[in-house]
C-alpha cells in the first residue's frame, strides 16, 4: 500500500526564498509529525498534528518556520526567509493513534525533502 | 530533558561478524525505546522496539533488551550481513501529548564482503 510521501524530494533556495515542504500521510492516519535531520545527526522533532490541530510546535526553532493541516491530510511546512542553518532533511511521519495513545503505535516515516540553501 | 547517546560511527566490520551498538537514555518515567535503520537512499524505518523493562524487541536477526536498571538498549546481531550496512537509529517515545520520538545521532554501520 502507499506509504508517506513528501515532495518535493530535493530543493535549492537561495537565501531569503520562502519555501513550501509538502506531506501526504498515510490514508487514516490521525497523527502528523515534522523532523528536521541535519547532516550527521538524528530526526529533532519539530510540529506535531492531530488532525487539523497542531497540538505540538515546541521544536519549531523559529517564527519563520510555519505548519499546517487544514483538512486533517496533506500537511505543508513552509519557511520564510531561509538561512543557511535550514538547511538539513525535512522528515515527515504519521502513525495511526492520537499521540495521546500512540506510545506503541509505529510511526511511518517519508523518505524526506532534502533542502538545501546557498 | 530526554535525551539518547549511542555509540559513535562509522562501524566497519566484515560479514558474519558480531555487531553491538551501544545505546542509552535519559527519560522521565518509562519510555517505549526503539531501533530505526536508513538504508542507503531510503528513508527511516523501524526495526525494532521495547515497551516496558526486560522486553526484547526482536527483527531481521537484530535484537535489543529493555534494561532499566542501566537505561540501556543496545543492538545485537550474531552474524552480519553485507545488505545490513546503513545508518542505526537509537530513540525513546515518552507518555506525552505528542509521543514525538527523540533520537540519538545514528551509527553508520559499514559491512565488509
Amino acid at each position: 500500500g502507499a506509504g508517506v510521501s513528501q515532495s518535493p524530494r530535493y530543493k535549492v533556495a537561495k537565501r531569503g526564498q520562502d519555501v513550501a515542504l509538502r506531506c501526504d500521510p498515510i490514508s487514516g492516519h490521525v497523527s502528523l509529525f515534522w523532523y528536521q535531520q541535519a547532516l550527521g545527526q538524528g530526526p529533532e522533532f519539530l510540529t506535531y498534528f492531530q488532525n487539523e490541530a497542531q497540538l505540538d510546535k515546541s521544536g519549531l526553532p523559529s517564527d519563520r518556520f510555519f505548519a499546517e493541516r487544514p483538512e486533517g491530510s496533506v500537511s505543508t511546512l513552509k519557511i520564510q526567509r531561509t538561512q543557511q542553518e535550514d538547511s538539513a532533511v525535512y522528515l515527515c511521519a504519521s502513525s495511526l493513534q492520537p499521540g495521546t495513545s500512540g506510545l506503541t503505535d509505529t510511526q511511518y516515516f517519508g523518505p524526506g525533502t532534502r533542502l538545501t540553501v546557498l | 530533558g530526554d535525551s539518547v547517546t549511542q555509540m559513535e560511527g562509522p562501524v566497519t566490520l566484515s560479514e558474519e561478524a558480531c555487531l553491538t551498538i551501544n545505546c542509552t537514555y535519559t527519560a522521565t518515567g518509562y519510555p517505549s525505546l526503539f531501533w530505526y535503520v536508513q538504508y542507503p537512499g531510503e528513508g527511516l524505518q523501524l526495526l525494532l522496539k521495547a515497551t516496558k523493562a526486560d522486553d526484547k524487541g526482536s527483527n531481521k536477526g537484530f535484537e535489543a533488551t529493555y534494561r532499566k536498571e542501566t537505561t540501556s538498549f543496545h543492538l545485537e546481531k550474531g552474524s552480519v550481513q553485507v545488505s545490513d550496512s546503513a545508518v542505526y537509529f537509537c530513540a525513546l517515545r515518552r507518555y506525552s501529548s505528542a509521543s514525538k520520538i527523540i533520537f540519538g545521532s545514528g551509527t553508520r554501520l559499514s559491512i565488509r564482503p
